[in-house]
Formats: C-alpha cells, sequence, structure tokens
C-alpha cells in the first residue's frame, strides 16, 4: 500500500486555467505538507498542516489555495495558472512533529507543465 | 549537498569507494537534521536523521556527522553501489517546527 498518494501524477495545462492535485496518507500522521520542487532540484516548502489546521503559508500567492477536509487528506488547488507554476509538487506528512516526529514521507510527485 | 552556484553538485565515485557528501546549514536554531534520497521520478526519501546532541550517527552503510561550530553536516556513504546514485539533501527543523528546509542537493553518480 502507498503510504503518500498523490494524484495525478502529471498535469498538462494552459496558462489561466484552474486545476488541482490531491493528496492522502494512510499512515495516520497528525501534519501534512505541501512542496515545490523547481528545474534545479530545490525543494520549498509551500504550506504545512496539522490536524486539519494551517501552521505555516510560506508566502506563497494566494492563487494556492490548501484545503484539508481531514487529517489524511490534503488538496491543492491553484487558480489562473502562470508559466512559472511549472515544477513538480510534492505532498509529505510527519507523524508528531510536537512530539519529535518531524522525519517526512513523501509521495511521488505531481509534475505541473503550463503551457 | 553543498548550496553553490546554478547547477546541481555533481559527485563521481567508483562502485566500492566510499562517498563524501557535504552540506552546511543556514539556521543557528536547527536542532534536527536529515539526509534525504531522491531517485529519478521519486519523492525524496529518508535515510538518516541526527539531533544536535549528537555529533555522529550510523546507519547501515550511512554515517552523518554534525559540526555545529561551522554549521556543517556530511553524509558518509560506504562501499558505494550503483543503487546509490540519486539526488541527496540535507534538511534541517528544530524540534517540534513544521517547517523542514532543505539544501540545495547534490547529484551521485556511481561509476560500474
Amino acid at each position: 500500500d502507498t503510504a503518500v498518494s498523490q494524484t495525478p501524477k502529471y498535469l498538462v495545462t494552459q496558462m489561466g486555467n484552474d486545476k488541482s492535485i490531491k493528496c492522502e496518507q494512510n499512515l495516520g500522521h497528525d501534519t501534512m505538507y505541501w512542496y515545490k520542487q523547481d528545474s534545479k532540484k530545490f525543494l520549498k516548502i509551500m504550506f504545512s498542516y496539522n490536524n486539519k489546521e494551517l501552521i505555516i503559508n510560506e508566502t506563497v500567492p494566494n492563487r494556492f489555495s490548501p484545503k484539508s477536509p481531514d487529517k489524511a487528506h490534503l488538496n491543492l488547488h491553484i487558480n489562473s495558472l502562470e508559466l512559472g507554476d511549472s515544477a513538480v509538487y510534492f505532498c509529505a506528512s510527519s507523524q508528531d512533529v510536537q512530539g519529535g516526529n518531524e522525519k517526512l514521507f513523501f509521495g511521488s510527485g505531481t509534475q505541473l507543465s503550463v503551457l | 549537498g553543498e548550496s553553490v552556484g546554478l547547477h546541481l553538485p555533481t559527485l563521481s565515485v567508483q562502485e566500492g569507494d566510499n562517498s563524501i557528501i557535504n552540506c552546511a546549514y543556514s539556521n543557528s536554531a536547527s536542532d534536527y537534521f536529515i539526509w534525504y534520497k531522491q531517485e529519478s521520478g521519486k519523492g525524496p526519501q529518508f535515510i538518516i536523521d541526527i539531533r544536535s546532541n549528537m555529533d555522529k550517527r550510523q546507519g547501515q552503510r550511512v554515517t552523518v556527522l554534525l559540526n555545529k561550530t561551522v554549521k556543517h553536516l556530511s553524509l558518509q556513504i560506504a562501499a558505494t553501489q550503483p543503487g546509490d546514485s540519486a539526488v541527496y539533501f540535507c534538511a534541517e527543523t528544530h524540534t517540534g517546527g513544521f517547517k523542514t528546509i532543505f539544501g540545495a542537493g547534490t547529484r551521485l553518480f556511481v561509476k560500474a
């Protein structure tokens, strides 16, 4: 069973469109994240959610709206897509940050290409 | 890896040799450090971690060294194998923090 699964794996779309990426973890973890990886492999945190509550918003444009309907899911909706949004987006989870379990478990990524 | 320039730093080693990947971290408040391995088409995967009350930790074929004085972290891989070829990231955070910061990454090539 895949621990952190995200869909779709590939997303190709036109500039100006709206798209969503879904993420689910079956590890029973409390905290979920979205990271963006650019073409140079640089990984940057976007959002952290703990028990469905937003904890970190790393100065991400308002066009990006995460939603966590429950602890096991963290979806990412992107409005008015721009060329610069092209990247690989990774969902991750960790067990219990406040208890000292900060180790991240990553999904396999969603490669977004904006044309 | 080391945060340098525009290109991903690359380390090329012969199969069977030892590899050392270095990383300079930035935040003096960080007290938990992790190495992740990312293979092509996959997400980063945990390799080994170390807390700031230690300066060395060993796993199976991997060792992490921490020098807090100069804010330096290194990953040593013994008897490097072709399956070790990947991009390696150091990461830092503080205990109870919800933000793990990743270094720039180092690409490891293993020559057969």
